[in-house]
């Protein structure tokens, strides 16, 4: 298995841009997670999904950020518009019922 | 909600000698426990956890204890070496066993 997919890895975008980030769990888990890493705040949880719908959206920041999980091998966070202080590393897990959270690589995300 | 402490946020050692980090937890109902491993530009990845039926288990030089009375669960390596340099993040589930909710995280140097 070729674990957590996301892409893009890195992705740079001007303030007022809408940005896409995208996540391809591992097949079989039913549980996704969309995390947000920043020296400042740390790892926050921004919204999860059990069997594609979406559970406990609280973490997500504001009306900027939404997230979807048209099916179980697919995965999206769209920010719009951006803003710099939306730059962070954006981590996709993936977990199979009661267990090991699995992250993918991440995605660095620079708003100028 | 959960709440998760970590200290210190900080852990210099000298190669070969002990580090222990240490978690508190607020929700009582909490009942798993995962220690994460972050190297520098790399994803959070799973090194032991722990189950609240269990007090301690074990894994080579790593060892988490776990005090559901006092709220508090700890990571321990032993003969540390340079490669344990890392970010280390303690987390705590909710009852349902999906939603981690992590700590601030330890900065770990092992100075050979």
């Amino acid at each position: 298995d070729a674990g957590v997919i996301q892409s893009p890895r890195h992705e740079v975008t001007e303030m007022g841009q809408e940005v896409t980030l995208r996540c391809k769990p591992i097949s079989g888990h039913n549980s996704l997670f969309w995390y947000r890493q920043t020296m400042m705040r740390g790892l926050e949880l921004l919204i999860y999904f059990n069997n594609n719908v979406p559970i406990d959206d609280s973490g997500m920041p504001e009306d900027r950020f939404s997230a979807k999980m048209p099916n179980a091998s697919f995965s999206t966070l769209k920010i719009q518009p951006s803003e710099p202080r939306d730059s962070a590393v954006y981590f996709c897990a993936s977990m199979a019922y009661i267990n090991e959270q699995f992250f993918g690589p991440g995605t660095r995300l620079t708003v100028l | 909600g959960e709440n998760v402490e970590q200290h210190p946020s900080t852990l210099s050692v000298q190669e070969g000698d002990s580090a222990v980090i240490k978690c508190t937890y607020s929700d009582s109902a909490s009942n798993y426990f995962p220690w994460y491993k972050q190297e520098l530009g790399k994803r959070p990845q799973l090194i032991i956890d722990i189950r609240s039926n269990v007090g301690e288990k074990k894994d080579q030089r790593i060892a988490v204890t776990l005090n559901k009375t006092a709220k508090h669960f700890s990571l321990h390596i032993t003969e540390t070496q340079p490669e344990d340099s890392a970010v280390y993040f303690c987390a705590a589930s909710s009852a349902a066993g999906n939603k981690l909710t992590f700590g601030g995280g330890t900065r770990v140097l092992v100075k050979p």
